[in-house]
């Protein structure tokens, strides 16, 4: 089975500044997906960045980047230029190749993130 | 075009009692996946629908069963309710034929049970 830790419970930053949150994950796949999901008090879970472990290159979407370690099994997500609407929970989930069909996603416990004026 | 949609939003029942909840996903997908969201952690999967039939399930006891319509939509049912499936119930909407693409989330229902 897989699993994911996020070991940063809470975590904070202020406008403009850079952060970085932390996920690691175990499994014995090695075709997988791996995606953080941002989650606002609103409780929709928004897609921010996904990456394709078959892929060396690390994900970009703007002001987020990953950087994907898979001999270390680590994810980690950068935000530059945090900006008061990053304010929400960040979820780092697992998705295995499906096979066949959609396969569910596996979510690590989260990390809150405020960003300060 | 609508994205997933979820109702009620907000939902209180007490033990013992039996709950239906609804999902509509995003045009064009039709596979359906409802998670349970327990206060202060990540989403834990509870099972998919596809074809109208239960096609993967987690780690949920039998109290928790589904359907799928003709339409795509789903509903999520727990019987004989207890206080520790108050939860945000989530439901996640995909396409088959593209099964690597992103899950589409709706807003959740939130489910209180006194």
């Amino acid at each position: 089975a897989q699993t994911v830790t996020q070991s940063q419970p809470e975590m904070s930053v202020q406008e403009a500044e850079t952060v970085t949150l932390s996920c690691t994950y175990d499994t014995s796949e090695n075709n997988y997906y791996l995606f953080w999901y941002k989650q606002p008090p609103s409780r929709q879970m928004i897609l921010v960045i996904r990456q394709e472990a078959y892929k060396q290159q690390n994900a970009t979407e703007n002001r987020f980047s990953v950087n994907f370690q898979k001999a270390a099994k680590s994810f980690s997500l950068k935000i530059s230029d945090s900006q008061l609407g990053d304010t929400a929970m960040y979820f780092c989930a697992f998705m295995k190749q499906p096979y066949p069909g959609n396969t569910p996603l596996v979510f690590g416990k989260g990390t809150r993130l405020s960003v300060i004026a | 075009d609508a994205g997933v949609t979820q109702s009620p939003t907000h939902l209180i029942k007490t033990r013992g009692q039996q709950v239906t909840l609804r999902c509509s996903p995003k045009s064009g997908h039709d596979t359906v996946s409802w998670y349970q969201q327990a206060l202060g952690q990540g989403p834990q999967f509870i099972f998919q629908y596809y074809e109208e039939e239960e096609r993967q399930r987690g780690n949920f006891p039998d109290r928790f069963s589904g359907h799928q319509f003709p339409n795509y939509s789903s509903e999520l049912n727990v019987n004989a309710l207890l206080l520790g499936d108050s939860a945000l119930y989530l439901c996640a909407s995909s396409f088959s034929q593209r099964p690597t693409d992103t899950q589409y989330f709706g807003p959740g229902t939130r489910l209180t049970v006194l």
